[in-house]
């Protein structure tokens, strides 16, 4: 079983909608949580970056983490086709050096 | 791309060649890092740098080696290549380890086919 779980899709949504994309992880040492964003033949780019538990917002994107359930999840509003990309969860311990990713999950925004 | 290139952007090779890979940095970041993207499995980290001359393997490491004679150069080697190191393979920086200083930041990436 792979420490991050993260469902890759695609999930397909039509424009305005609410995205949430989620993930859930089995090491309860992590503290930190990242999303980042992938376009189609692009680098990851850093979207959000949450510390424990709680909910941060960004405009239209929300992170929130629930380190009980050991879940986090990432919440787009009024979701725009130039939201469509894979998104991908990542977090790390306190200590160490080398992040943790989740396979990522394909979103399309459709018009 | 944060101050990150990687150099080629494309390459195609044929097995059994030797293949080497640049990332370039002009952030002065500490911390630099290989990863292959394949579907299905993610990102996956190759090995990492912490420092000049010193380095450590990630979790796909074998086939694969590394140097970093300074601050802004990372080299990933391939010393002689398979079909199986067919991917795209990112270069990463950050300024630190441990907590709030290991949001990383990723380079274009490199396109690799090994024929």
């Amino acid at each position: 079983q792979k420490e991050v779980e993260q469902d890759p899709g695609p999930l397909s949504v039509p424009e305005g909608a609410i995205v949430s994309l989620n993930c859930t992880y089995s090491n309860s040492a992590f503290q930190y949580f990242m999303w980042y964003r992938q376009y189609s033949r692009k680098g990851p780019e850093l979207l959000m970056y949450t510390y424990s538990s709680g909910n941060k917002e960004d405009g239209r994107f929300t992170a929130q983490v629930d380190k009980s359930s050991k879940y986090i999840s990432l919440f787009i509003r009024d979701s725009q086709p130039s939201d469509s990309a894979t998104y991908l969860c990542a977090m790390i311990t306190g200590t160490a050096s080398k992040l943790t990713f989740g396979t990522g999950t394909r979103l399309q925004v459709t018009l | 791309d944060a101050g990150i290139t990687q150099s080629p952007r494309h390459k195609v090779t044929e097995t059994g060649t030797p293949v080497t890979l640049r990332c370039h940095q002009t952030e002065n970041h500490r911390y630099m890092y290989w990863y292959r993207q394949d579907p299905g499995h993610g990102l996956r980290l190759i090995h990492y740098s912490y420092g000049v001359k010193d380095t450590d393997k990630g979790e796909v490491s074998d086939g694969y080696s590394v140097s970093r004679s300074k601050t802004e150069d990372f080299l990933l080697t391939l010393e002689s290549a398979t079909s199986s190191q067919t991917s795209v393979y990112f270069c990463a920086i950050s300024g630190g380890a441990g907590g709030p200083y290991n949001e990383q930041f990723f380079g274009p990436g490199t396109r690799l086919t090994v024929l």
